[in-house]
C-alpha cells in the first residue's frame, strides 16, 4: 500500500514562503497524479492542487498566484511552495495521491505561521 | 466554485443502529462520461481521511459492506447500516467534477 509523508518546516514567517515535500513509498509514483489539501478549523478541508507525472499542474484559482508544485521522481517526492504567507496560510497540510478519486492521504504536516 | 453543503452538523448514534448523513452539491456531479464524481471520507479522531465511497456508490477496497452511498445529481447520502464504536469521526463529502476540488463541512458522528 503507498504511503506518504510530509516534511518541512513547522513555522514560518509572515510574507515568506512556505514549503513541504512528500515522499512517496510502497507503489509506483508514476504514472498518478499527486495532490496537495489543506485543513483548517475555520476553512476545513481545501484543496490546493495537484501535479500529474508528467509535470502538468491544476492549482486552485485562489492561490494559484502564490502556488508551485514540483516533482522529483528520482526521490519520488512531490514540493509544494506558497509564497508571500499569512497567518491564514496556518493549516495542516496534506499530500494525497490522486487527481479525481484521491484514495491515500499522508498523515499531516502542521505548519504554522507566526513571527 | 461548487459548494458542498452537508447536513447534519453533527449525529449521536447508538452502537447497533442505522446512521444517515446527506450531502447536496451546487452543481450537478453528473459528467458526460457517466460518472458522478461524488466522494466520502471519514476522518477518525488524529487520523487524515480515509476514502469510504467512490463516484457516489462504489465502496473502496477493504470498506466494510455496512457503508452504503447513493444518490445522483445533486443529492447524495451516506448510510451506516449499524454503526460501530470504530466509525465515529468526521464524514466529509467531496466533489471532484471540476476544479477547484471542494468539500463538505463534514457531518461528526458520536457515539451515544
Amino acid at each position: 500500500q503507498v504511503q506518504l509523508q510530509e516534511s518541512g518546516p513547522g513555522l514560518v514567517k509572515p510574507s515568506e514562503t512556505l514549503s513541504l515535500t512528500c515522499t512517496v513509498s510502497g507503489d509506483s509514483f508514476r504514472p498518478y497524479y499527486w495532490s496537495w489539501i489543506r485543513q483548517t478549523a475555520g476553512k476545513g478541508l481545501e484543496w490546493i492542487g495537484r501535479i500529474y507525472t508528467s509535470g502538468s499542474v491544476n492549482y486552485n484559482p485562489s492561490l494559484n498566484s502564490r502556488v508551485t508544485m514540483s516533482l522529483d521522481t528520482s526521490k519520488n517526492q512531490v514540493s509544494l511552495k506558497l509564497t508571500s504567507v499569512t497567518a491564514a496560510d496556518t493549516a495542516l497540510y496534506y499530500c494525497a495521491r490522486g487527481a479525481q478519486l484521491i484514495d491515500f492521504w499522508g498523515q499531516g504536516a502542521l505548519v504554522t505561521v507566526s513571527s | 466554485d461548487i459548494v458542498m453543503t452537508q447536513t447534519p452538523v453533527s449525529l449521536s448514534v447508538t452502537p447497533g443502529q442505522p446512521a444517515s448523513m446527506s450531502c447536496k452539491s451546487s452543481q450537478s456531479l453528473r459528467h458526460s462520461d457517466g460518472k458522478t464524481y461524488l466522494y466520502w471520507y471519514l476522518q477518525k479522531p488524529g487520523q487524515s481521511p480515509q476514502l469510504l465511497i467512490f463516484e457516489a456508490s462504489s465502496r473502496f477496497s477493504g470498506v466494510p459492506d455496512r457503508f452504503r452511498g447513493s444518490g445522483s445529481g445533486t443529492d447524495f447520502t451516506l448510510k451506516i447500516s449499524r454503526v460501530e464504536t470504530e466509525d465515529i469521526g468526521v464524514y466529509y463529502c467531496m466533489q471532484s467534477i471540476e476544479v477547484p476540488l471542494t468539500f463538505g463541512g463534514g457531518t461528526k458522528v458520536e457515539i451515544k
